[in-house]
């Protein structure tokens, strides 16, 4: 079976420029998730995806943070203007269900400059 | 003060040894996650408990609900098991994690 795979791996822009991550969960997964994860940090929920609906933003900034999932498949996070304070690890996570256990992709690594 | 604690932030250990690892959590939950993440970032699950004891290969991993605690027990510890282990809680409907803790195994 397939994993969540993300693209790119590693990613360096300049401040204010834009940026944005690609997530294709496991197939069948209904639930995706956006982390982010800076370093020496546990994980922290940005967004989170019930087929294509938003089922949790709370933490995600949305001045500059945007997220979909048009078709409830692939999802896109997108970030503009980026800070250097975003400059962290991306993870993508999908589960079958929001009960059920979640797999992790490898990540986005973002350097902000 | 974080929802989930753990301990130690950082270990070291020689091959061989036995190790435990410690997540304290203060909120409801209806289940915890042990995650390993390795240096490329990559994140595989390794148990998920509601009770009890899970068992897999050399890996224990315990909780203690009344306490609000866990532990993950790695036997004969090997240079391979080097990572960061990351305790996750399930709480109302999201994860809730640690800051982990990094364990480095030497020969």
């Amino acid at each position: 079976e397939a994993g969540v795979a993300q693209s790119p791996r590693y990613k360096i822009i300049e401040k204010r420029q834009s940026v944005a991550f690609w997530c294709n969960p496991i197939s069948g997964h209904a639930t995706l998730y956006w982390y982010q994860q800076i370093l020496g940090q546990g994980p922290k929920l940005l967004i989170q995806f019930q087929n294509n609906g938003v089922v949790d933003d709370s933490q995600l900034p949305k001045d500059r943070f945007s997220a979909e999932r048009l078709k409830g498949v692939d999802s896109t996070l997108k970030i503009q203007p980026a800070k250097l304070e975003d400059s962290a690890v991306y993870l993508c996570a999908s589960s079958y269900s929001r009960e059920e256990t979640q797999y992790f992709g490898p990540g986005t690594r973002l350097l902000v400059l | 003060k974080n929802e989930v604690e753990q301990s130690p932030q950082n270990l070291t250990a020689q091959e061989g040894e036995f190790i435990t690892i410690n997540c304290s959590y203060s909120v409801g939950i209806s289940a915890l996650h042990w995650l390993q993440q390795h240096p490329g970032g990559g994140i595989v699950s390794l148990f998920m408990l509601s009770s009890g004891k899970k068992k897999h290969g050399r890996l224990i991993a315990t909780i203690n609900i009344q306490e609000k605690h866990s532990s993950l027990h790695i036997t004969a510890s090997h240079p391979r098991d080097s990572a960061v282990y990351i305790c996750a809680v399930r709480g109302t409907d999201k994860l809730i994690f640690g800051t982990g803790t990094r364990l480095q195994v030497f020969p």
